[in-house]
């Protein structure tokens, strides 16, 4: 099947620095691009969707000033969360498509630490 | 308001034990989708359903996607320790292109 490669898997970073999180699809090219916070043992909570060549929507409650997404070729979005802190800790997924959520594919998440 | 309602949140029971998971909303989805999720990774897609009424197995895993399009269930057979993971339900709704609304989980711990 398609591969969604996410990375870094795992990062580490003081409060206030900005971390960039990137998601490519490395086998087709996705129109469309989601990213997802996810908390212990919880399900996950769309944060915004991404297309190729034009703005993120991001969904309710989610500062588009916080999360920067940039979306600029059919394999890569990338997720910048800026002057992070503690409570920015979390599992952050990315998925990519192509057209329906039937070809929608997943990346292997990113757990952010903010000390 | 949780647009998919997914119940147990917790289940725990001991290896051969049959379970049912499911997966509750008002609103009609024009697929549903089950995934299994590992700590640390990232959700791992183990079926579609799109036609109302669909049955789908998977070795002892069997899916069910309501008559109406509304609720879909998820029943494992024989549990086994390595099915121990999170379970997570995901709708498309028709207007809403690939955008997935998940339910909020089922964690399950088979025990040996």
């Amino acid at each position: 099947g398609a591969v969604v490669s996410q990375h870094p898997s795992r990062v580490i970073c003081k409060s206030g620095t900005s971390v960039k999180i990137e998601c490519r699809s490395l086998d087709f090219q996705a129109t469309t691009m989601f990213w997802y916070r996810q908390f212990p043992k919880k399900s996950l909570m769309l944060m915004a969707t991404s297309n190729e060549g034009s703005k993120a929507t991001y969904e309710q409650g989610v500062e588009k000033d916080k999360f920067l997404i940039n979306h600029a070729s059919l394999t890569l979005s990338t997720l910048t969360v800026t002057s992070a802190h503690p409570e920015d800790s979390s599992f952050y997924i990315c998925s990519a498509g192509v057209g329906f959520a039937e070809k929608l594919f997943f990346g292997s998440g990113t757990q952010l630490s903010v000390l | 308001t949780q647009l998919l309602e997914q119940s147990p949140q917790f289940l725990s029971i001991q290896e051969g034990e049959n379970l049912t998971v499911y997966c509750n909303s008002s609103s009609v989805f024009s697929s549903l989708q089950w995934y299994r999720q590992e700590p640390g990774e990232g959700p791992v897609l183990l079926v579609t359903v799109v036609t109302g009424g669909e049955v789908k197995k998977l070795k002892r895993l069997t899916f069910q996607f309501g008559d109406a399009r509304k609720d879909s269930s998820l029943h494992i057979t024989a549990a086994q320790t390595g099915d121990t993971g999170l379970y997570l339900c995901a709708g498309v709704k028709e207007t809403s292109g690939s955008r997935l609304t998940f339910g909020e989980g089922t964690q399950l711990t088979v025990n040996p």
